[in-house]
């Protein structure tokens, strides 16, 4: 199962709302990313979480919380965002932390803000 | 500051065509090497990956060799289909975190 799944596919949320975004992976991986990525623009590298624990924040505003419960699942909490946080949010995991190490990614979840 | 740049496109091609897309890149030492696609409507997968120069990556049809000289990683493809439509990405290790460019959309048409 070489799968990342993401829950939910799209979500729309106005800037007073509180929401999470779910990641799920069993592979085993020990390391596992939060990217952003907007309309024909690369992934940005948004959080790292190395072991379950956050190894790396890319200066990311605290309306964004990211959690790790276990080794299997990222969250992604939202609160009071604003409408230029719209875009795809992508979920990734790699079976080690370190760049060189192939990143498998999820589909994604595309987030409307209003 | 360490980079990655790509051809813009998009490239437009018919069906059996040679592709190329010129990836080069800027960095101190040798990192690795990364080419992922993205399907519409889906996540990134990687399609090739080379660690060390004069390595060459290769996958489905696609391949692209790691040019120190050069500092290139050029992705090729000797006839495309219409199924390869999609946005490619290069990247690169840098400092744990992958850097990529800012991709080129393939339009494949038969």
């Amino acid at each position: 199962d070489t799968e990342v799944t993401q829950t939910p596919k799209h979500l729309v949320m106005g800037m007073t709302n509180k929401k999470s975004l779910k990641c799920e992976q069993h592979m085993g991986h020990r390391a596992m990313y939060w990217y952003k990525q907007k309309a024909k623009k690369p992934p940005e590298l948004m959080f790292v979480y190395s072991y379950e624990k956050l190894s790396i924040n890319e200066s990311v505003p605290s309306r964004f919380s990211p959690e790790c419960p276990n080794s299997s699942l990222l969250n992604l909490h939202l609160h009071a965002l604003q409408p230029e946080d719209s875009a795809l949010y992508l979920c990734a995991s790699s079976q080690d932390p370190g760049a060189t190490y192939e990143q498998y990614f999820g589909p994604g979840t595309r987030l409307t803000v209003t | 500051g360490d980079s990655v740049t790509q051809m813009e496109g998009p490239v437009t091609l018919s069906e059996e065509a040679f592709l190329t897309i010129n990836c080069t890149y800027t960095a101190t030492g040798y990192p690795s090497l990364f080419w992922y696609v993205q399907y519409p409507g889906e996540g990134l997968q990687l399609l090739l990956k080379a660690t060390k120069a004069d390595d060459k990556g290769s996958n489905k049809g696609f391949e692209a060799t790691y040019r120190k000289e050069t500092t290139s990683f050029h992705l090729e493809k000797g006839s495309v289909q219409v199924s390869d439509s999609a946005v490619y990405f290069c990247a690169m290790e840098y400092g744990n975190k992958l850097v990529f460019g800012a991709g080129t959309i393939l339009r494949v048409k038969s």
